[in-house]
């Protein structure tokens, strides 16, 4: 899979928006861009994930630049539920299927929420 | 509420023991995983299975094993649990193996060997 480069470490204020970045920059046509957070001491949690459209959940925005080399995603109004470390990762039929089915989290970045 | 449950939260076992870690997916997903997590090194494939009974080996393989005797369960047995195998252990599952499709994961299991 390409490789996906985050910031270490973010900063939020409770119910303020956070818009956590994510620089893909050799992104194939066919790559789909992934987002996990995982909180403390619980296994992964999928978030959202798109190919060139922005998305919406329920639980965040996907926005993605129009060249596909970065992302953004978006937690409208974050709470203290939200800390977590969030991982972007790309995922390719062909190398998914290459690399045995495995998911390869980076390092993501880690989202602290203030009172 | 879909769910993926682990057996243990947490675990403590003696080096040389058998360790069975279970875990359960209540989406009738046909792929299931067993990865295990450590500092530094992110996550690490163990096994996957696609289909009842059936098992490919992941990344590190060595020193565990894994059944799928039934659809919803897939197990990951440690033969003889040395301290190397000191992690969190986590499970996964898929509907299909396409990109496009997510991942569940379990809670996870902090084994610690002594």
């Amino acid at each position: 899979d390409a490789k996906t480069t985050q910031p270490n470490s973010m900063e939020s204020n409770e119910e303020e928006p956070v818009h956590l970045p994510c620089n893909h920059s050799t992104i194939s046509g066919t790559d789909y861009i992934h987002w996990y957070r995982q909180l403390p001491s619980q296994g992964p949690e999928y978030v959202i994930h798109g190919l060139t459209s922005n998305v919406n959940n329920r639980m965040a925005s996907l926005a993605i630049a129009e060249d596909r080399k970065s992302s953004t995603l978006i937690l409208h109004r974050a709470t203290l539920r939200d800390a977590a470390v969030y991982y972007c990762i790309l995922r390719d039929e062909s190398a998914w299927a290459n690399s045995g089915y495995a998911l390869n989290f980076g390092k993501g970045t880690s989202l602290l929420v203030t009172p | 509420d879909v769910k993926v449950t682990q057996s243990s939260r947490y675990l403590v076992k003696r080096t040389g023991e058998k360790v069975f870690l279970e875990c359960v997916q209540d989406m009738d997903h046909e792929n299931m995983f067993w990865y295990r997590q450590d500092p530094g090194l992110g996550l690490r494939l163990i096994y996957f299975s696609y289909d009842v009974k059936m098992k490919e080996k992941g990344d590190i393989p060595e020193g565990y094993s894994v059944s799928r005797e039934k659809k919803e369960r897939f197990s990951l047995i440690l033969e003889s649990a040395s301290t190397n195998q000191t992690s969190m252990y986590l499970c996964a599952s898929t509907r299909s193996l396409r990109v496009n499709t997510e991942a569940f994961f379990g809670q996870g299991t902090r084994l610690t060997v002594v």
